[in-house]
């Protein structure tokens, strides 16, 4: 039973363009959503987090949205660049969750130049 | 970056052998987790840490154990290693159980 979806399992965009990544989730008690990078090799890294109390959060070029009602949320990236290739994980917590986060399967972006 | 590693970064071992992985943060951060990625898995959690001495389960905590007698240590042992328990094995910390996590580079296992 998969909490946390990523549908899309990879996507690509033309350098400058928007990225659009979607996660989507079954559980009405998360309330707290976090987006990682993973480059190859590497261990993920935060890159944004937003509440279910607020509807947007940006962070520079990044921003997450998040729809409530259709338990969805999606990570805008513009522009995109080349070193945004990489793996996107979802994350999603409810304050009376057991096991803290549940990730996504995740979406492997890539940027072409 | 947060200062967490993890020994060994790579390792082979044969099945029914005893396995430790070892998580090491010099940030003084409360939680720390071990999590598993496996593809079309994402990252599952296998065991968690809310202090010295203080662990409970995760999602997928069959055949692995924990300890923790120090802050910056966390350790995860496979039993007796399976096939299936290869993958790549991630340490993560945070400040508290709500917060962004900060992940080790990984350690990927191969169990033949």
């Amino acid at each position: 039973d998969q909490q946390v979806k990523q549908n899309s399992p990879s996507l690509s965009v033309q350098e400058g363009r928007i990225s659009i990544l979607n996660c989507d989730y079954t559980n009405s008690m998360f309330d707290y959503f976090l987006w990682y990078k993973k480059y190859p090799a590497e261990g993920p890294t935060f890159l944004i987090s937003i509440s279910s109390i607020k509807d947007k959060n940006e962070d520079g070029r990044f921003t997450v949205f998040l729809n409530k009602s259709a338990k969805h949320l999606s990570l805008h990236i513009v522009p995109s660049q080349p070193g945004d290739s990489a793996v996107y994980f979802c994350a999603a917590s409810a304050e009376s969750g057991t096991y803290k986060y549940i990730f996504g399967t995740g979406t492997r972006l890539k940027v072409l130049a | 970056d947060a200062g967490i590693t993890q020994s060994p970064r790579h390792k082979v071992t044969e099945t029914g052998t005893p396995v430790t992985l070892r998580c090491h943060q010099t940030e003084n951060h409360r939680y720390m987790y071990w999590y598993r990625q496996d593809p079309g898995h994402g990252l599952r959690l296998i065991h968690y840490s809310y202090g010295v001495k203080d662990t409970d389960k995760g999602e997928v905590s069959d055949g692995y154990s924990v300890s923790r007698s120090k802050t910056e240590d966390f350790l995860l042992t496979l039993e007796s290693a399976t096939s299936s328990q290869t993958s790549v094995y991630f340490c993560a910390i945070s400040r508290g159980s709500r917060d962004e996590q900060y992940f080790g580079p990984g350690t990927r296992l191969t169990v033949t």
